[in-house]
């Protein structure tokens, strides 16, 4: 596809379970970004990849939430034992080569609700 | 730790007011970028500024770095309800890759 695709769009889950959350960033895009954004807030930043080096996790809430990309491509982030604060929008980000200097462009989301 | 201050958090206007954000960082920036995020969307890139003391403009939108690389603003001129949404400033600090978002600037104009 054209952009960063994000499933899925709505998620809905008890609280306590786990849930996986996918993106797909743009072809050929090296540099993938992870955000939370709770309702009327800004973005928190979760997790960086850069091509093949270390993911930059610094961002993560909680051992509770992880995240990989296989394959330097799709990416996924897991949050397990889910709680009602976890709610919010999660928006992936990609660019094209090195982050510096490149422009993010992003998913429309996933919207996740924690009962 | 790695910071982007954006201020002010929230302006409400009349419409054809103008309209002002501002970006500081407490370390020199690569470059910086801003983006707009529309009520129920995602944010889209707007622009990027790399030199010091760039000026470029989109239309009514006039973006700044200034001379230290340091801080940044972007000015609305004669605000339309269409420019309703969050501005996020974003930088590069110290030669780092990562993009460091700042927490935006909510937009409101009243008709």
């Amino acid at each position: 596809g054209a952009g960063v695709s994000q499933s899925p769009s709505n998620k809905v889950t008890e609280k306590g379970k786990d849930v996986e959350l996918r993106c797909d960033p743009i072809s050929g895009h090296t540099a993938l970004y992870w955000y939370r954004q709770s309702l009327g807030q800004g973005l928190e930043f979760l997790i960086y990849f850069q091509g093949n080096s270390a993911p930059d996790k610094s961002g993560l809430p909680s051992d509770r939430f992880s995240a990989e990309r296989t394959g330097g491509s799709v990416s996924t982030l897991t949050i397990q034992r889910t709680q009602q604060e976890d709610s919010a929008v999660y928006l992936c980000a990609s660019s094209q080569h090195r982050g510096d200097n490149q422009p993010q462009h992003f998913g429309d989301g996933t919207r996740l609700s924690i009962l | 730790g790695q910071q982007v201050m954006q201020i002010p958090q929230y302006q409400h206007v009349q419409e054809g007011e103008d309209f002002t954000t501002y970006c500081n960082s407490s370390t020199t920036l690569s470059n910086i970028q801003w983006y707009k995020q529309r009520p129920g969307g995602h944010p889209v890139f707007l622009i990027q500024l790399v030199k010091s003391g760039e000026v470029k403009k989109q239309k009514r939108l006039t973006f700044q770095f200034g001379e230290a690389k340091k801080n940044s603003s972007l000015h609305i001129t004669a605000t339309q309800t269409t420019d309703v949404g969050t501005y996020f400033c974003a930088g590069n600090q110290g030669g780092s890759e990562k993009l460091v978002f700042g927490k935006g600037t909510k937009l409101t104009v009243n008709p």
